[in-house]
């Protein structure tokens, strides 16, 4: 069955650059979330979107913007990173029918490292 | 906002041993999931609970909602060493607020 793809897999930047990270949800998903997880942290929830529009909005920094694509893909684009931004970015998808249960089915992760 | 906690953060057993891992939110919530993380990997949804004093098992995972519906507690009966991982609740609405996550090891 196909999953959640996320691009890169990992990703080595330097303070005050800027970093992309891409997310294609599982297809017939139309809803997509995004989460950073720190070193033996849980998830922190971002940023998500629904049908191309920003539902959700969790502790995502002003440096921080996303958006989603009409494919339904969605992008998250990080500026002026900081050695506090080096985590785990993981994107997660579910359906229409499913949104409402708030089931969530998660991408490998990008490994970001911040030099 | 909502907070969801769980206990222990760590517990290390014998392989054959039990675990129960226990998740508490300061609010009510409408429904609340668990995910396993292995070590090096991605949240992978296991079960949702939506109702007051709901209990599902899967295999040797047994899962439980509070009454209130502000706490769960998810039980493994003989674990083995591919129990391995961190399990997390999540209380569950637009967006999955995580518990901060059990960490198992299992020892052969």
């Amino acid at each position: 069955a196909a999953g959640v793809i996320q691009s890169p897999r990992h990703l080595i930047k330097e303070k005050r650059e800027t970093a992309t990270l891409k997310c294609y949800p599982i297809p017939r998903h139309d809803t997509v979330y995004w989460y950073q997880q720190g070193p033996g942290q849980d998830p922190q929830f971002l940023i998500s979107f629904y049908e191309k529009m920003q539902s959700d909005k969790g502790s995502i920094p002003d440096r921080f913007s996303a958006q989603q694509f009409s494919d339904y893909h969605s992008e998250l684009n990080m500026s002026s990173l900081e050695l506090g931004d080096s985590a785990l970015y993981f994107c997660a998808s579910s359906p229409t029918t499913e949104r409402s249960r708030g089931t969530q089915y998660f991408g490998p992760g990008t490994r970001l490292t911040v030099l | 906002g909502q907070q969801v906690m769980q206990i222990p953060q760590y517990q290390h057993v014998q392989e054959g041993e039990d675990f129960t891992t226990y998740c508490n939110s300061s609010t009510t919530l409408s429904n609340i999931q668990w995910y396993k993380q292995r070590p090096g990997g991605h949240p992978v949804f296991l079960i949702q609970l939506v109702k007051s004093g709901e209990v599902k098992k899967q295999k040797r995972l047994t899962f439980q909602f509070g009454e209130a519906k502000k706490n769960s507690s998810l039980h493994i009966t003989a674990t083995q060493t591919t129990d391995v991982g961190t399990y997390f609740c999540a209380g569950a609405g637009n967006m999955l607020t995580f518990g901060g996550g059990t960490r198992l090891m299992v020892k052969p």
